[in-house]
Formats: C-alpha cells, structure tokens, sequence
C-alpha cells in the first residue's frame, strides 16, 4: 500500500518548451501533495506544497509561473516547467500525505528532465 | 523547523549491524523523527518514524534519546542492499520535511 507514481520517468525537450509532470497516489487519497527537486549529489529541496482544490504554496526563491502545480483530485498533482531551459534539467520527485500512516509522505520514483 | 545533523559517510560491513546517528536538538515537544534512505536515481523510501518511544518494524529499529535531541536508526543486518543514503527529518506543524544533506552508507562485501 501507499504507491506513488510519476509519469514520465524520464523526457528530454528543447529549450522554450513546456513539460507536464503527474504525480498520483495509487492506492490512497492524498489531500496534500509536495513537489521537490534534487540535482546531482544533492539533497533533495522542497519546492511547493500542492493541496487538493486549492493554490499550491511554493517556497521561498521558486517561481510560481515558471513551475504550475495543478492538484485537481485526490489522486493527481501535476507541475509543469514553462519554458524550460537547461538550468532547469533535474531530478523532480513527488510525494504524497499518507492516509493510513497519517502524515506521512510517501515518494514517487522521480522525473528526470533534460533541457537541450 | 528543527534542523538535523547527520554525519556523510559511513561504512558497514555486510551482515553486521548498521548504526546511523542523527542530532536535532532544537526538535520540539510535537515534532516526529522520520528517516527514509534514498538509493541512487530513486525516490526516497520511508523506513520508520516515532515521537518519544523506541520503534522497531521489519526494516528497522529507531531509538531516540530520552531528551529527545538526538537519534539512531539501527539496520540490524546490513546487506549490499542497503547501500544508499539516509536522510533523518524532523516533520514541522506544517507537515513540510526539511531535508539535510544525509549519511551516505556503504556497505561492503
């Protein structure tokens, strides 16, 4: 129990591009989703809170019209890189509240992005 | 949000127990300890958590310290397997995790 997945697991686009990323729980509701990035050898680093229904909370110093974080349902967050460059290559990775280990957050495999 | 510190590397020879400190001593009275451990190219994987009492489970045992300051995770029987790195975190009031930068463990053959 408690499956998180990512879709796609890796994509490569051209600069000025978009990307879509899902993130969905499987196996459970999520009100609150999270969305991080890790770049290589590096910690991961939170970069918004996505709540069901509502407008997504970013962290200080991240763009919120750069990254759009769509929480839809209870199952399905999505961020979207617009116009990406390649300082924006990255491991994203998603993770969801859990319901029956109640806050805790459970990962997706990640999305690695590749901006040429 | 409390901070954690944990060393960078650790060694542990397969079969043996694998002992992961981490220190956060500004952790508040309501505050959990998680640990989850990362294998390369991989989203991280939760292993336990607890508050105040010692927790075992199939992977794992946590014991923290009575004041609640520091932490250990113990694997009781490394395997190559393990190899990956561990990240303790202290979950704030507002359910972000704060991640550190993680004891990276090796385990050898």
């Amino acid at each position: 129990g408690a499956v998180v997945s990512q879709h796609p697991s890796w994509v490569i686009c051209k600069s000025g591009t978009s990307v879509k990323i899902e993130c969905r729980s499987l196996d459970f509701q999520a009100t609150t989703m999270f969305w991080y990035r890790q770049f290589p050898k590096q910690s991961l680093m939170l970069m918004a809170t996505s709540n069901e229904g509502s407008k997504a909370t970013y962290e200080q110093g991240v763009e919120k019209d750069k990254f759009l974080i769509n929480h839809a349902s209870l199952t399905l967050s999505t961020l979207t890189v617009t116009s990406a460059h390649p300082e924006d290559s990255s491991f994203y990775i998603c993770s969801a509240d859990g319901s029956r280990n109640a806050d805790t957050q459970y990962f997706g495999p990640g999305t690695r992005l590749t901006v040429l | 949000d409390a901070k954690t510190t944990q060393p960078p590397s650790m060694d542990c020879a397969e079969g043996r127990a694998a002992n992961l400190p981490c220190n956060h001593s500004t952790i508040s009275g309501n505050e959990y300890v998680y640990w989850y451990r990362q294998i390369h190219s991989q989203g991280p994987q939760y292993i336990i958590h607890g508050l105040k009492n010692n927790e075992t489970n199939e992977m794992a045992s946590l014991i923290i310290t009575e004041d609640r300051k520091s932490s250990t995770l113990i694997l009781p029987h490394a395997t190559l397997r393990d190899t990956a790195v561990y990240y303790c975190i202290v979950r704030s009031g507002t359910y972000k995790y704060i991640f550190g930068t993680g004891t990276r463990l090796k385990v050898l053959a």
